[in-house]
């Protein structure tokens, strides 16, 4: 089975300021995806970014940026130029993958969720 | 319609009554999935369904929790004779598996209070 497990329950940055929240993850899988979601108070989950295991490039959209570091298991994401639009909980997720080339299977498993307020 | 639409947002129902949930997919999406997010228990799977294999019901936490998807389509998740530990936003979600990419796209989901 798999865990994912986020240390920090809640975030505070101002506006404008880079945020890293952080993201370790325990598998004996080689293959999986991870995922960043964003929680925001209207409650829809809503993928902000993903990465897949056999990449070794880190994954960027934007103003977010992830740093995977497969043999540590670490998976944390960076907000950089913060906007009050950020403020949510973001949770970390993790996707196994069936069979190299193949379809994945898309049971997530998620970490607790970090809350992240962005101030003016 | 353009995303995962559920239906009720959010229902109140006493102890002890059935409750029906309703998740419209986004459509063309393969597969779809039901998870809860409760305060004590965190975002847990209940179970997915993809094309015409049998669903994976390993998430769902008692025989009073059950689901169909009909046509491929459309998702029902019904708990009967509830308890007050249901209570709980329950989420769809649904995606198409292409290639091996597997994005999964969620609803606002229904925010279920059990009395």
């Amino acid at each position: 089975a798999q865990t994912v497990t986020q240390s920090q329950p809640e975030m505070s940055v101002q506006e404008a300021e880079t945020v890293t929240l952080s993201c370790t993850y325990d598998t004996s899988e080689s293959n999986y995806y991870l995922f960043w979601y964003k929680q925001p108070p209207s409650r829809q989950m809503i993928l902000v970014i993903r990465q897949e295991a056999y990449k070794q490039q880190n994954a960027t959209e934007n103003r977010f940026s992830v740093n995977f570091q497969k043999a540590a298991k670490s998976f944390s994401l960076k907000i950089s130029d913060s906007q009050l639009g950020d403020t949510a909980m973001y949770f970390c997720a993790f996707m196994k993958r069936t069979n190299a080339g193949g379809t994945s299977y898309g049971k997530l498993t998620f970490g607790q969720g970090t809350i992240l307020t962005v101030h003016p | 319609g353009a995303g995962v639409s559920q239906s009720p947002s959010n229902k109140v129902t006493e102890k002890g009554k059935d409750v029906e949930l309703r998740c419209d997919p986004i459509s063309g999406h393969t597969a779809l999935y039901w998870y809860r997010q409760s305060l004590g228990q965190g975002l847990e799977f209940l179970i997915y369904f993809q094309g015409n294999s049998a669903p994976d019901k390993s998430g769902l936490p008692s025989d009073r929790f059950s689901a169909e998807r009909t046509g491929g389509s459309v998702s029902t998740l019904t708990i009967q004779r509830t308890q007050q530990e249901d209570s709980a936003v329950y989420l769809c979600a649904s995606s198409l598996i292409a290639g091996g990419r597997n994005t999964i796209y969620f609803g606002e989901g229904s925010w279920l209070t059990v009395v």
